[in-house]
């Protein structure tokens, strides 16, 4: 596509429901990041993918946190039994590359705002 | 711990003024940074990047400067116009780590016309 693409753009949920975040990547890119941004903040890294490589998990804050990219293109973020903490806005990005080369351009989706009431 | 940190959080100027907005880092293992732009209700937009190795980079109306001796990064836009208010992130990333990119908590600009 020609930008990154996230569904839905907003999603009401009660606490204690499961989500689930999609994330449409720009075609060719193998680099695809979560990040988490909270009113007011910056951002947060959840997750990173890259190619084949296992992914960096080291930034979901809980078990209740999960991601997965399938045929190295679609990436799905999905969040267990709901908290009021899990409100913010959900960015995925993408690039052709991020791992060992810098340099090298992440393009931003416009996100998913996530309210769990 | 590492961070990455704006000095300022608001800053509001008139149109045709420059515009410098501070960051402040911590990790001296950091060896590039970015800056971005978001604008409300949008996903950040890449304005310009640095590697450590250089301490100035030139864009269209923007130039990123970095002192690696007291870890700051400064982006600053000249003539800044009303399109140019948002919120600016820095971001440092480390080697072979540049996925997992720290952001800072982001300046609010504001340009009245």
């Amino acid at each position: 596509g020609a930008g990154v693409s996230q569904s839905p753009s907003n999603k009401v949920t009660e606490k204690g429901k499961d989500v689930e975040l999609r994330c449409d990547p720009i075609s060719g890119h193998t680099a695809l990041y979560w990040y988490r941004q909270s009113l007011g903040q910056g951002l947060e890294f959840l997750i990173y993918f890259q190619g084949n490589s296992a992914p960096d998990k080291s930034g979901l804050p809980s078990d209740r946190f999960s991601a997965e990219r399938t045929g190295g293109s679609v990436s799905t973020l999905t969040i267990q039994r709901t908290q009021q903490e899990d409100s913010a806005v959900y960015l995925c990005a993408s690039s052709l590359d991020r791992g060992r080369e810098m340099n090298t351009e992440a393009f931003f989706g416009q996100g998913t705002r996530l309210t769990v009431v | 711990g590492e961070s990455v940190g704006l000095h300022l959080p608001t800053l509001s100027v008139q149109e045709g003024d420059n515009s410098i907005i501070n960051c402040a880092y911590s990790n001296s293992a950091s060896d590039y940074f970015i800056w971005y732009k978001q604008e409300s209700g949008k996903g950040p937009q890449f304005i310009i990047d640095i590697r450590s190795n250089m301490d100035k980079r030139q864009g269209q109306r923007v130039t990123v400067l970095l002192n690696k001796t007291v870890k700051h990064l400064s982006l600053q836009i000249a003539a800044t116009q009303p399109g140019d208010s948002a919120v600016y992130f820095c971001a440092e990333g480390r080697p072979n780590l540049y996925g997992k990119l720290t952001f800072g908590q982001g300046t609010i600009l504001t340009v009245h016309p």
